[in-house]
């Protein structure tokens, strides 16, 4: 039972421009949520989270968008560059942590 | 703090062998999980430990796959016997109890033949 889904397991963007990656889930109980960034041969590292009481989270290029009624997250990259070429996870958590798929990113010079 | 770490790095077993993957976490960390990473699946969370106790472990494939944490320091995961679609990369990663940010460990992967 997936209960965070990343719909689309990749995303080629040119550097520069903005990235967006979309996450949905279906646990109406997750009260925060989390992105990790993963490169290769590397474990996962946290990029950004957003509490279920906020809807918007900013951190340099790097923004969250949480939208509840539609149990949907995003984070957004602007601008994209090419050291941000990894794959991105959104977690979300209600007490353990359930991890999407993954979503490839490729930014491309 | 030298962070999360797991060992070996790289495990290829051949298929019924017993496996032993290893796990050191962040010093002071008192919550451990343990993930199995596969193409198809994600990131699995397959059971976490809080103060050392194991407090779900619904996400364990089967009775193949055990975990202990003997000590706040230490912690691991046995397949055993193994089989090849058990091949793939697994991590451990530690928090905090009241915090949610988690902090991995570079992998094992896992490869059985």
């Amino acid at each position: 039972d997936q209960q965070v889904k990343q719909n689309s397991p990749s995303l080629s963007v040119q550097e520069g421009r903005i990235s967006i990656l979309n996450c949905d889930y279906t646990n109406s109980m997750f009260d925060y949520f989390l992105w990790y960034k993963k490169y290769p041969a590397e474990g996962p590292t946290f990029l950004i989270s957003i509490s279920s009481i906020k809807d918007k989270n900013e951190d340099g290029r790097f923004t969250v968008f949480l939208n509840k009624s539609a149990k949907h997250l995003s984070l957004h990259i602007v601008p994209s560059q090419p050291g941000d070429s990894a794959v991105y996870f959104c977690a979300a958590s209600a007490g353990d942590m359930r991890f999407g798929a993954g979503t490839r990113l490729t930014v491309k010079p | 703090d030298a962070g999360v770490i797991q060992s070996p790095r790289h495990e290829v077993t051949e298929m019924g062998q017993e496996v032993t993957l290893r796990c050191k976490p962040i010093s002071g960390h008192n919550s451990l999980f343990w993930y199995r990473q596969t193409m198809m699946r994600g990131l699995e969370l397959l059971i976490y430990f809080n103060n050392n106790v194991p407090i779900d472990d619904s996400g364990m494939p089967e009775d193949r796959f055990s975990a202990k944490m003997p000590n706040a320091s230490f912690s691991t995961l046995k397949i055993q016997p193994s089989e090849p679609r058990d091949s793939a990369v697994y991590f451990c990663a530690s928090s905090l109890q009241d915090q949610y940010e988690q902090y991995f460990g570079p992998g094992t992967r896992l490869t059985v033949t």
